[in-house]
């Protein structure tokens, strides 16, 4: 079945570092690909996605690239700020009319002055 | 626009008691889904509604039932609360037209003792 495997956590960087989260994917067909963030006591926000091979996703300086060759979907970012602390979930949709999203388990990031 | 809304936000219960959670979203979206989170798994899907008139059973459906009320509200019920269902219950909806997003509500944080 579809599955996403993504780091384990939790992530600890000084503002201004680079940030990388893998995220591998399992599925059959072509999926969309989805990183969501969450603040805490919040619910989940879409952070960016991509629908087909080779497509990059970007918002708030965040970046994906959906890689078919090696079933990934990494998240970048290339300077982190304290405010980017919260847990990111990297998901796939299953592509079927009811839209289901699987998550993987999710990665905690703490940004520290 | 309040996009998705769910009520309670907090909840205790004891073992055996039955409660609803309440979910609404005002963005006209057919599909409306219904998650857990707990610790190291990420969100499971409990049951999912495609559209308005039809449910369907998710990855985790044991001891809840759901219904969809009309096209904005859906309902999680458990009729006889344990404490494997104490988590963060997550309600999303999405239009379902190829770009596959979800949006999600707050939550609702509810524990059995």
């Amino acid at each position: 079945g579809d599955s996403v495997t993504q780091m384990e956590g939790p992530v600890t960087l000084s503002e201004e570092a680079f940030l990388t989260i893998n995220c591998t994917y399992t599925a059959t067909g072509y999926p969309s690909l989805f990183w969501y963030v969450q603040y805490p006591g919040e619910g989940l926000q879409l952070l960016l996605k991509a629908t087909k091979a080779d497509d990059k996703g970007s918002n708030k300086g965040f970046e994906a690239t959906y890689r078919k060759e090696t079933t990934s979907f990494h998240l970048e970012k290339g300077s982190v700020q304290v405010s980017d602390s919260a847990v990111y979930f990297c998901a796939l949709s299953d592509q079927t009319g009811a839209n289901n999203l699987f998550f993987g388990t999710g990665t905690r990031l703490t940004v520290i002055p | 626009n309040a996009g998705v809304t769910q009520t309670p936000k907090f909840q205790v219960l004891k073992t055996g008691q039955s409660m609803t959670l309440q979910c609404a979203q005002d963005m006209n979206h057919n599909s409306m889904y219904w998650y857990r989170q707990d610790p190291g798994m990420g969100l499971r899907l409990i049951y999912y509604s495609a559209s308005e008139g039809t449910t369907d059973k998710g990855e985790v459906p044991n001891g809840y039932n759901v219904s969809r009320l009309n096209k904005r509200e859906f309902s999680l019920r458990l009729e006889s609360a344990a404490p494997s269902q104490t988590s963060v219950y997550f309600c999303a909806s999405s239009r379902v037209d190829g770009l596959n997003e979800q949006f999600f509500g707050p939550g609702t944080r509810l524990t059995v003792l």
